[in-house]
């Protein structure tokens, strides 16, 4: 039940084109929903966060969308770049603060020109 | 933006060894988390730890596996006699806030 699943495992998209990565999780006690970014060699980033209260929150060109009756959470890019090829990690943890994240499995995305 | 540094950045050990390793955030943090990622895999929450005590540890946690606050600045993460499945990258992680959490660089570690 603390899993949380990812989807794709690996995604290639042209230069200027929409990148989406999807997630869905089990537990229903998760507060809180962050995506990180990793470059290779680097420890995970933070990219943006999403509470279950909102539907959307769109920060530059990184939108979140979220389901709570669904159980499903994705992450856009739009007028995705070559430099956003990344591996990206879906995260959920639960309310109160001073918790564990739970990761998804990663999607390594390569945006081509 | 709150900084942590790892050392080493890159550990290499023979199976059976003991390793250390460290995290020093730059300002006092009362939580603290330690993750591991295999290669190619995601990040697991290995353990954390409130104000001196391990508050939560995973399966993957075991006697092996060890954490301490040895100075009141420093963390470390101490495994006892190292396998070959210990070889991953190994994170520390600091809260930041809002339940998001902001990760060191990272030490490599490689198990021979």
């Amino acid at each position: 039940q603390q899993q949380v699943k990812q989807s794709p495992q690996s995604l290639i998209v042209q230069k200027g084109g929409i990148s989406i990565i999807n997630c869905a999780y089990e537990n229903t006690a998760f507060d809180y929903f962050p995506w990180y970014q990793q470059f290779p060699g680097k420890g995970p980033a933070l990219l943006i966060a999403i509470r279950p209260d909102v539907s959307e929150k769109k920060e530059g060109r990184f939108t979140i969308s979220f389901n709570k009756s669904a159980k499903q959470f994705s992450l856009h890019i739009m007028d995705s770049q070559p430099g956003d090829s990344a591996t990206y990690f879906c995260a959920a943890t639960l309310g109160g603060g001073g918790n564990k994240l739970t990761f998804g499995t990663g999607t390594q995305l390569k945006v081509e020109l | 933006e709150p900084e942590v540094t790892q050392t080493p950045s890159h550990q290499v050990t023979q199976m059976g060894q003991e390793v250390i390793l460290r995290c020093v955030p730059i300002s006092n943090h009362l939580y603290f988390y330690w993750y591991r990622q295999i290669l190619g895999q995601k990040v697991e929450f290995l353990v954390s730890f409130y104000n001196n005590e391990i508050s939560e540890k995973s399966e993957i946690f075991d006697d092996q596996f060890s954490v301490e606050r040895p100075d009141g600045s420093n963390f470390t993460l101490k495994i006892r006699s190292t396998k070959l499945e210990d070889s991953a990258m190994y994170f520390c992680a600091i809260p930041t806030g809002a339940g998001t959490q902001y990760f060191g660089p990272g030490t490599r570690l490689t198990v021979l």
